[in-house]
């Protein structure tokens, strides 16, 4: 699976756009980038995942550039209840069942 | 709620002891895995049973035995562990499928060992 590089920490205004960053300039075409979060102490919770084409859900947006080499995730109004680390992770749909998990994005909603 | 259910929530075991964490998935899906979270590490992936076929991390102690009866139930048997075991150990199940497959998680075990 490819390897990701994030950003070890951001902050973000309480109300604005949270944009989070990630590279993944070795991903190859059956790779997909999935982003999962994790609240201080608590089991990660997955977000979004895409592979090629721009996802929206009710929790966020994922921008994937046209070369597939980054991507970023975007909380539209970031809440404090939105601090945690965030992981962005790319595998490909038939390696086992494993995810990578990195040591991501810690983000920081400041009031 | 994601629909993994880990018990219990929170362990302190003695070197000696022998203990088991339960986890129950109650989404349908066909694959279920351990990870471990070790203080400002990151997700260590220990076992992976995926349609029933058990997937191991050759890293994994044996002190630590996986166990998993049906598709919605997966243990963990613990016994003689050791200080640095203490962790927050994580249970997560997914839909084996075409196109991706997310994992959802449970809210762990916080594990303590003296």
């Amino acid at each position: 699976d490819a390897k990701t590089t994030q950003p070890p920490s951001m902050d973000c205004a309480e109300g604005r756009a949270a944009n989070l960053p990630c590279n993944h300039s070795t991903i190859s075409g059956n790779e997909y980038v999935y982003w999962y979060r994790q609240i201080h102490s608590q089991g990660p919770q997955y977000i979004i995942h895409g592979l090629k084409n721009n996802e929206t859900n009710e929790m966020a947006s994922l921008i994937i550039t046209e070369d597939r080499k980054s991507s970023t995730l975007i909380l539209p109004h970031a809440t404090l209840r939105d601090t945690a680390v965030y992981y962005c992770i790319v595998r490909a749909s038939y390696t086992g069942n494993q995810f990578y998990f990195g040591t991501g994005t810690s983000l920081t909603v400041i009031p | 709620e994601t629909g993994v259910t880990q018990t219990p929530r929170h362990l302190v075991m003695g070197m000696t002891n022998k203990k088991s964490l339960k986890c129950e998935q109650h989404l349908g899906h066909n694959a279920m895995y351990w990870y471990k979270q070790s203080a400002k590490k990151p997700l260590e992936l220990m076992f992976v049973y995926s349609l029933e076929e058990r997937v191991e991390n050759n890293s994994v102690p044996s002190r630590f035995s996986p166990e998993c009866p049906n598709s919605s139930h997966l243990f963990l048997h613990l016994h003689t562990l050791q200080p640095e075991d203490s962790a927050l150990y994580l249970c997560a199940s997914s839909q084996r499928r075409t196109g991706g497959h997310e994992q959802y998680f449970g809210p762990g075990t916080r594990l303590t060992v003296t």
